[in-house]
């Protein structure tokens, strides 16, 4: 069974800190990785997809893969209270039909 | 929000009844997804459709159907609502500037009585 593993949280950190949210995945066909963040009681909004090993930066916002390892993570930088919010992490397969398994995703509070 | 809207948003029905909802896109997006949220289950793939009458299953169909007739609509059926289907529901069509990534919709919260 495809899984993707993240720790549930939630993951404190104080304003203006670096965030780290990370996830694990079984499947080593996987080809793409997302991030996602969603606020409480809204949809999940994507901010960070990558697709090949290392790290890919926008903004506040660094996304780092290693196949090897099957594990990808998010780091938030100067943190800010309004990041707080759960991030979900989504892995898609192998195939054409863009399937996405996500996993269960980390609560992030930064505070004051 | 890619022209992604969900209706009802809300809605509460009793254990038997048939539910229909309903993804409306108007960007012509040829995939559409629909999933479940659940805590402590995360998002779960429904069903998904990859053009008009073309649809498959995701991880967990059974209890639902879906069609979509019409490029810019996949309707998600509970033929028999369970208490078991008491879930936010939300849309996802997938975008063109990157073939995988998907966006969502506003969700739609049901609760089976």
């Amino acid at each position: 069974q495809k899984e993707v593993e993240q720790n549930s949280g939630p993951l404190s950190v104080p304003e203006g800190a670096i965030a780290s949210l990370n996830c694990t995945y079984s499947d080593r066909g996987s080809q793409s990785f997302f991030w996602y963040r969603q606020y409480s009681g809204k949809s999940p909004e994507l901010i960070m997809f990558i697709y090949s090993n290392g790290d890919k930066e926008d903004g506040r916002f660094t996304a780092q893969l290693n196949k090897a390892s099957q594990y990808v993570s998010l780091l938030i930088r100067d943190s800010q209270p309004s990041d707080s919010a759960t991030y979900l992490c989504a892995v898609k397969g192998p195939g054409t039909a863009s399937k996405l398994t996500f996993g269960t995703g980390t609560r992030l509070q930064v505070t004051l | 929000d890619a022209g992604i809207t969900q209706s009802p948003r809300h809605k509460v029905t009793e254990t038997g009844t048939p539910v229909t909802l309903r993804c409306h896109q108007t960007e012509n997006h040829r995939y559409m997804y629909w999933y479940r949220q659940d805590p402590g289950h995360g998002l779960r793939l429904i069903h998904y459709s990859y053009g008009v009458k073309d649809t498959d299953k995701g991880e967990v169909s059974d209890g639902y159907s879906v069609s979509r007739s019409k490029t810019e609509d996949f309707l998600l059926t509970l033929e028999s609502a369970t208490s078991s289907q008491t879930s936010v529901y939300f849309c996802a069509i997938r975008g063109t500037e990157r073939a995988d990534t998907q966006y969502f919709g506003p969700g739609t919260r049901l609760t089976v009585l």
